[in-house]
């Protein structure tokens, strides 16, 4: 849905270098949502957002994965140090409230890892 | 947690047919989405149905919560239909609009 902003749309990076994916949620909603897709594969849910508060990050890798969802400013989802195997499109999804509701996803953004 | 499986994962029709995907998931659901992943990756939404009937030109959707079913209907299919379409759930004890996509059903539309 073109109202959940991700960019950069393509990332390359060198093996040990960070990447930095944004997101900006559609206008009014208050929670995001980061999925990974492997290739071939269904997309994983990571983590969820609300501004300033991590709610639930069960499905982000322990070690050099963090998100963030400043009071000010779009989502960040951090990879430190990346590997080949981080290679993968990363979508950002949003919602406006809490408890179930329909989810409106971004374009994503493609990581490659050299 | 929650399981989705999708049926058939591939499916090749001739432009004009009709085709049946099937989303089957293993506990209760109170979020239920169908998309559409575009040859350019895209994530388009077809249904938000956690339960019910909904259509949408010529596509609908059906889903039955108490048999843990849904189902996606696409009529006179066109080649632009081409793609793969995922069922997403969100179960009950999950947190808000979290999802569990299915491995998703890979639709070729031969002019």
């Amino acid at each position: 849905n073109a109202g959940v902003m991700q960019n950069p749309r393509h990332l390359v990076r060198r093996r040990g270098q960070e990447a930095r994916l944004r997101c900006s949620p559609m206008k009014g909603h208050s929670h995001v949502y980061w999925y990974r897709q492997l290739p071939e594969e269904g997309l994983k849910f990571m983590v969820y957002l609300q501004k300033e508060n991590i709610i639930d990050e069960s499905g982000m890798p322990k070690e050099r994965f963090s998100a963030e969802f400043p009071k000010e400013g779009p989502s960040i989802l951090r990879i430190q140090q990346v590997v080949r195997g981080d290679s993968a499109a990363y979508f950002c999804a949003s919602s406006p409230q809490l408890g179930a509701a329909e989810a409106f996803f971004g374009q994503g953004t493609r990581l490659t890892v050299v | 947690g929650i399981q989705v499986e999708q049926s058939p994962p591939d499916l090749i029709l001739q432009e004009g047919a009709n085709s049946t995907l099937r989303c089957n998931f293993s506990d209760s659901v109170n979020n239920l989405q169908w998309f559409h992943q575009n040859p350019w990756g895209q994530l388009i939404n077809l249904f938000y149905i956690p339960s019910g009937t909904k259509q949408n030109g010529r596509l609908s959707a059906t889903t039955v919560a108490t048999e843990r079913y849904s189902l996606l209907y696409i009529s006179s299919s066109q080649t632009t239909d081409s793609g793969v379409y995922f069922c997403a759930v969100g179960g009950r004890e999950t947190s808000g609009s979290r999802l569990t996509f299915g491995e998703g059903t890979q639709l070729t539309v031969n002019p």
